[in-house]
């Protein structure tokens, strides 16, 4: 599987956008970036993918760079709820449901107020 | 419906004991999956399941036992657990291809 880089931590103020960065220069044609939040005492959440295309969705946009090699999770306008730690990960196309999902150590957001 | 529910939301068991860990949805996903996760670090894959079969094993001690009765319920099965087992059991399902994961609350276990 095809590992991604993340900062351990990030910083944010409450009501300004946070753009959370993710490496995945080892990516291949066929995977897709899905990012995934935790917040405390909670099971992941879900929270974006793409494969080339910049997306956006009510919770946060996506943008992938053009090689492909890194992308950009933004949250437009941080809350203290958005405090949580934000995963990165590639998954490959499974058509017979038996893709893995493998999660990194992720990049912690703390969003001051 | 939603949501991936896990119950019990917590468990404490002795290291003799039997116990069972339950996953239900209804959202019509055909994989379901097992996560183990430590305190302080990211959920770890144990079990794949898609379409009621066991698909993936990460190489899990035996002494945890993954079932899947039907499409919509997904078990594990707990005998003579030891204390580095405590931790977040969490369920996920999807419906495959590119799509997210849905992951439930999770079981928190403790062994004693």
């Amino acid at each position: 599987d095809a590992k991604t880089t993340q900062p351990n931590s990030m910083e944010s103020n409450e009501e300004e956008p946070v753009h959370l960065p993710c490496n995945h220069s080892t990516i291949s044609g066929t995977d897709y970036i899905h990012w995934y939040r935790q917040l405390p005492s909670q099971g992941p959440e879900y929270v974006i993918h793409g494969l080339t295309s910049n997306v956006n969705n009510r919770m946060a946009s996506l943008a992938i760079a053009e090689d492909r090699k890194s992308s950009t999770l933004i949250l437009h306008r941080a809350t203290l709820r958005d405090a949580a730690v934000y995963y990165c990960i590639l998954r490959g196309y499974f058509s017979g449901n038996t893709g893995k999902l493998i999660f990194g150590q992720g990049t912690t957001l703390q969003v001051k107020p | 419906d939603t949501e991936v529910t896990q119950t019990p939301k917590h468990l404490v068991m002795g290291m003799t004991n039997k116990k069972s860990l339950k996953c239900e949805q209804h959202m019509g996903h055909r994989a379901m999956y097992w996560y183990k996760q430590k305190a302080k670090k990211p959920p770890e894959l144990m079990f794949v399941y898609s379409y009621e079969k066991l698909s993936i094993n990460e190489s899990v001690p035996s002494r945890f036992s993954p079932e899947c009765p039907n499409s919509s319920l997904l078990n594990l099965h707990l005998h003579a657990l030891q204390p580095e087992d405590s931790a977040l059991y969490l369920c996920a399902s999807s419906q495959g291809g590119s799509y997210g994961y849905t992951f439930g609350s999770g079981t928190r276990l403790t062994v004693v």
